[in-house]
């Protein structure tokens, strides 16, 4: 049972446009959202977080999204750039889980159009 | 400089075999942690040490043991290897005690293969 979906498996954008990338989660419990950033070869890098408390977080290009209600979360990436070229994991975890276990998604393999 | 070494970048192995993965942060982090990735399934949390004492476990196989012989040493130990055994391992650490919401800083992580 995978606890946490990201959407789509890929995407490819052109320079400056935004992108939209989908996390969505099956457990309640969970209330605190990171996103990591990973380039090939590197480990992976918080980018952006959020608590459920909360419906939006911004930190310059990167927004997320927060829908609590469908357990569905967002994470925007404005104006596009070739340094974006990564893939996106969408994680959670919460008292409920123990610790600081974080669960993660298969991620999302973002491009640019060159 | 890479604030958490992972050692080393590359293995082989055969099956049955054993090895270690050798970790270590320069962050002055109380908490580590491993993670495996493998082409199959999403990065996996396997194990978390704080202050060097087990904190939690995933990882439902005794072939995996954590070794904590210093507080910013976090080895893997694997025994008796299989091919499914084949992944990315990464170490990661947290300032606190491996509070949730404590963010996870990786390392560059080991690429095992196991024949």
């Amino acid at each position: 049972q995978q606890q946490v979906r990201q959407s789509p498996q890929s995407l490819t954008v052109w320079e400056g446009e935004t992108a939209i990338l989908n996390c969505s989660y099956e457990n309640s419990a969970f209330d605190y959202f990171p996103w990591y950033q990973q380039f090939p070869g590197e480990g992976p890098a918080l980018l952006i977080s959020i608590l459920s408390v909360s419906d939006k977080k911004e930190d310059g290009r990167f927004t997320i999204f927060f829908n609590k209600r469908e357990k569905k979360l967002s994470l925007h990436i404005a104006d596009s750039q070739p340094g974006d070229s990564a893939t996106y994991f969408c994680a959670a975890s919460g008292p409920g889980t123990g610790s600081n276990r974080l669960t993660f998604g298969k991620g999302t393999k973002f491009s640019l159009i060159p | 400089d890479p604030k958490i070494i992972q050692k080393p970048k590359y293995l082989v192995a055969v099956t049955g075999s054993e090895k270690i993965l050798i970790c270590e942060q320069y962050l002055g982090h109380n908490a580590m942690y491993w993670y495996r990735q493998s082409a199959k399934k999403p990065l996996e949390f396997m194990f978390s040490y704080s202050y060097q004492k087990l904190m939690d476990n995933q990882t439902a196989s005794s072939r995996f043991q954590p070794q904590s012989s210093k507080k910013n040493h976090l080895d893997l130990q694997i025994t008796a290897l299989k091919p499914d055994d084949s992944a990315t391992y990464f170490c990661a650490s947290s300032q606190g005690g491996g509070r949730v919401a404590e963010t996870l800083y990786f390392g560059s992580g080991t690429r095992l293969t196991v024949l």
